[in-house]
């Protein structure tokens, strides 16, 4: 029974193409985030919703829009791919703050 | 705004050996400092933390301590075995970014050769 699940794991397509990456928990959370983690392994926060708000959006290009439908989702729509999206995308949950991430297992973008 | 500033970026240790990894900080404001392990194509997942009112803090062979003057932090692996190889990132909240903003360092590669 999958805490954080993400889906797709994997993504690879084209350059100018629209993508989803979609999140769910089932932890009861309430605070969600969007992670990109680079070639280099280096862990950079995008976004995060507490209870369906957004109240952390990192200089990150329009081009990526959250969209928290409920607490327990929280999705990512990008526009127009570029190479430099290639990266894997990591969702995650905390109950309280500051406390533990709960990551979800990652969605591999593949931008060619 | 926050930093975190991690050291080695990569560690090679003896089966049985003790690693050391040490982050250092530039807000004095943070006050939450966990450790996430990542082993190879997996899910970061915390595996200890420490608050500001504490020093020290220990769980079986892994040990996390915090010198808020010096505004560095340190995690300690004893007696590491081979399973303790991964990539291992420090992290803090609480400064200028608030509570729910969680930074991460840069990352260590441990490798433990048996």
């Amino acid at each position: 029974d999958t805490a954080v699940s993400q889906t797709p794991k994997y993504l690879v397509t084209q350059m100018g193409n629209d993508k989803s990456i979609k999140c769910e928990q089932n932890l009861g959370h309430d605070t969600m985030y969007w992670y990109k983690q680079d070639s280099k392994k280096f862990l950079k926060i995008m976004f995060s919703y507490n209870n369906k708000e957004l109240i952390i959006n990192e200089t990150v290009p329009n081009r990526f829009s959250p969209k928290s439908p409920d607490k327990a989702h929280l999705n990512l729509h990008i526009n127009s791919l570029e190479l430099g999206d290639s990266a894997v995308y990591f969702c995650a949950s905390s109950g309280f703050s500051p406390g533990e991430l709960f990551f979800g297992e990652g969605s591999r973008l593949t931008v060619l | 705004g926050e930093n975190v500033e991690q050291h080695p970026s990569t560690l090679s240790v003896q089966e049985g050996d003790s690693a050391v990894i040490k982050c250092t900080y530039s807000d004095s404001a943070s006050n939450y400092f966990p450790w996430y392990k990542q082993e190879l194509g997996k899910r970061p997942q915390l595996i200890i933390d420490i608050r500001s009112n504490v020093g020290e803090k220990k769980d079986q062979r892994i040990a996390v301590t915090l010198n808020k003057t010096a505004k560095h932090f340190s995690l300690h692996i004893t007696e590491t075995q081979p399973e303790d190889s991964a990539v291992y990132f420090c992290a803090l909240s609480g400064g200028s970014g608030g509570y729910n903003k969680l930074i991460f360092g840069a990352g260590t590669r441990l490798a433990v050769h048996p």
